[in-house]
């Protein structure tokens, strides 16, 4: 079956790039969907970030566009997130996920912004 | 496209019926998802295109709606009903959930 699972470091410094994969098995990328990025702030609800068409086009949230990048390596079955000049409100446990909706979601990932 | 949803909270027992509302700032036809989460773990879709019920999903949840005004439903509330449960909107290119509704047990 197909499963997506989240990989990257689980503390990132202030102002730095936060960066993650989503390694996908069981369905090859390059075959269709939508892949997208999704974060849940401790206690909170759900925001989504980006998502990248398997053809190679990206949609991100306006609110932070300037600061993502969403890519796929086809060769690896995996597309990538990254998040530039975090701060502390970027604390959240991010999750990867198929298609809009959203059918397949991997595990999450913690990620804490601190010095 | 801001949703919101209400209650935010909602306290029921086993057995009874649920419906929560999800309000769209605009039209959004039946571009309209829900999704069940439960503490800890990832998010699990339920609905799409408003009413369209996800395989494997229990047909006690039903949803319905057009345009600006959404509704899901459990009919007869079970334990493992007991979770979070967010609408999502797929109507642009920047997606956007609903704040969540809380469903604990009575």
């Amino acid at each position: 079956q197909v499963q997506l699972q989240e990989s990257g470091p689980g503390l990132v410094k202030p102002s730095e790039t936060l960066s993650l994969t989503c390694a996908v098995s069981g369905y090859s990328i390059s075959s269709g969907y939508y892949w997208g990025w999704i974060r849940q702030p401790p206690g909170k609800g759900l925001e989504w970030i980006g998502s990248i068409y398997h053809s190679g086009s990206t949609y991100y949230n306006p609110s932070l566009k300037s600061r993502v990048t969403i890519s796929v390596d086809t060769s690896k079955n995996q597309f990538s997130l990254k998040l530039s000049s975090v701060t502390a409100a970027d604390t959240a446990v991010y999750y990867c996920a198929r298609g809009h909706p959203f059918d397949i979601w991997g595990q999450g990932t913690m990620v804490t912004v601190s010095s | 496209i801001q949703l919101t949803q209400s209650p935010s909270f909602l306290s029921a027992s086993v057995g009874d019926r649920v419906t929560i509302t999800c309000r769209a700032s605009q039209g959004i036809s039946s571009y309209l998802a829900w999704y069940q989460q439960k503490p800890g773990k990832a998010p699990k879709l339920l609905i799409y295109a408003a009413s369209t019920l996800q395989s494997g999903v229990p047909s006690r949840f039903s949803g319905s709606g057009s345009g600006t005004e959404f509704t899901l439903t459990i009919s007869s509330l079970q334990p493992e009903d007991f979770a979070t449960y967010y609408c999502q909107q797929l109507n642009s290119y920047s997606l956007t959930f609903g704040g969540g509704t809380k469903v604990e047990i009575k």
